[in-house]
This record gives C-alpha cells, structure tokens and sequence, in this order.
C-alpha cells in the first residue's frame, strides 16, 4: 500500500508560469518531506526539504507548502522554465528503523514548453 | 567529484544468468541503499547497509542479495535472473539515517532479462 502519493502523472505548463505539483501521503509519523528531480538517464538529484513542524520553506524558483491536516504538501515553481522539464519525485520519511528510510511516490512528468 | 557511481550502465542478460551491480561512494557515507525503477513506478527499495558489514532487507529483496565488505562499496546481486527483474536499477548513499539530509543517487543501471 502506498503510502506516498502522487496522482498526477503529468503536467504541461507555459514557460514563466507557476508549476505546482501535488503530493499526499497516509502516515502521519513522516517526518521530513523532500522533492528530488530527475532527468532521462540520470538518477535523481535533491531538489528541495521541509520539516513537519514547518509549513513551507524557500529556495530560490522553488517552494514547498506543508499542510499536516491533509496530509498533503506542494511543491511550486515559479517562474518555470524549459530546463525545469523532469520527472518530480516527493518522498518522505520519519523516525526509527523502519520510517527513516525515503518512501517515494511514483513522480510527476513537467514538462515546460517556451 | 564523483559522488556515486555505478556500474555497469546497461547489460542483457538471458533468463537464469547471474551478475553483480557494483555502487561505489567516495564520499564516506555510512548508509548506502539499492532502488529499482519501473515504469510507472516510484523507487522501491530493494536492500540497505547502514554501515560496512551491515545488510537488510527493504521493500522488494526477493531475487536479489547484497554485499558490504568495504565501506564505500555497495554490490546487489542476482543470481538467477528472471524477466520480471527487469528495470532501473538506482544506488545511493547518505550520511544519516534520518532527518531531512538528501540521499545521493548514481546515474542508474538499466539491466533487461530475455
């Protein structure tokens, strides 16, 4: 059962709009959520983390939006450019000998067109 | 800097062949973990080493077993191939366990069994 989800497998946004992709999860004892990106043939690279007692934290184009009632976080980009064209991956983990391994959902295809 | 590499980056493989993925770590992380990508899949987590000497299983060990002998080196083995481990193959590496530090991923193995 998943428990990291991501249910769109894609989105298509103009260039210099506001991408915003969406992921829920079921365990309420995840701590830390994290956004990795990947491109064809490459493996995924850390894009951008929040801890569960925030609710949303900054890195330049990219922010990431915590809703604990919802379990349900967002990652934004803005202004979205052709080279932010990836699969996103949200992932998660908590404490402990089980939760702290990365439980990811199965990623979102943007694609940014000029 | 290398980070994570891995290899090889593609092989073919007949049905009941064996073969070992070989991860190396250059930057002396304690926790190294083996992935496999489907389509339309998230990473599931195949085994995990939280230390050198040290194995688990993750998510989906069947079929595969693990080495740790050297700290920087990680080796996902398959020792009697089958179709339906087919996919992408991603290793990576970290320094904590928990908390909101990265995983580093390589750049994948892509393996097909005929």
């Amino acid at each position: 059962d998943q428990q990291v989800k991501q249910n769109s497998p894609s989105l298509s946004v103009q260039e210099g709009r506001i991408s915003i992709l969406n992921c829920d999860y079921t365990n309420s004892m995840f701590d830390y959520f994290l956004w990795y990106k990947k491109y064809p043939a490459e493996g995924p690279t850390f894009l951008i983390s929040i801890s569960s007692i925030k609710d949303k934290n900054e890195d330049g184009r990219f922010t990431v939006f915590l809703n604990k009632s919802a379990k349900h976080l967002s990652l934004h980009i803005v202004p979205s450019q052709p080279g932010d064209s990836a699969v996103y991956f949200c992932a998660a983990k908590g404490r402990g000998s089980t939760l702290g391994r990365l439980y990811f959902g199965r990623g979102t295809q943007l694609t940014v067109w000029p | 800097n290398a980070g994570v590499t891995q290899t090889p980056k593609f092989r073919v493989l007949k049905t009941g062949q064996s073969m070992t993925l070989l991860c190396a770590q250059d930057m002396n992380h304690e926790y190294m973990y083996w992935y496999r990508q489907d389509p339309g899949m998230g990473l599931r987590l195949i085994h995990y080493s939280v230390g050198e000497g040290t194995t688990a299983k993750g998510e989906v060990p069947d079929g595969y077993n693990v080495s740790r002998l050297k700290k920087q080196n990680f080796l996902l083995g398959l020792e009697s191939a089958a179709p339906s481990q087919t996919s992408v193959y991603f290793c990576a590496s970290s320094q904590v366990w928990g908390g909101n530090q990265p995983q580093h991923f390589g750049d994948g193995t892509r393996l097909s069994i005929l």
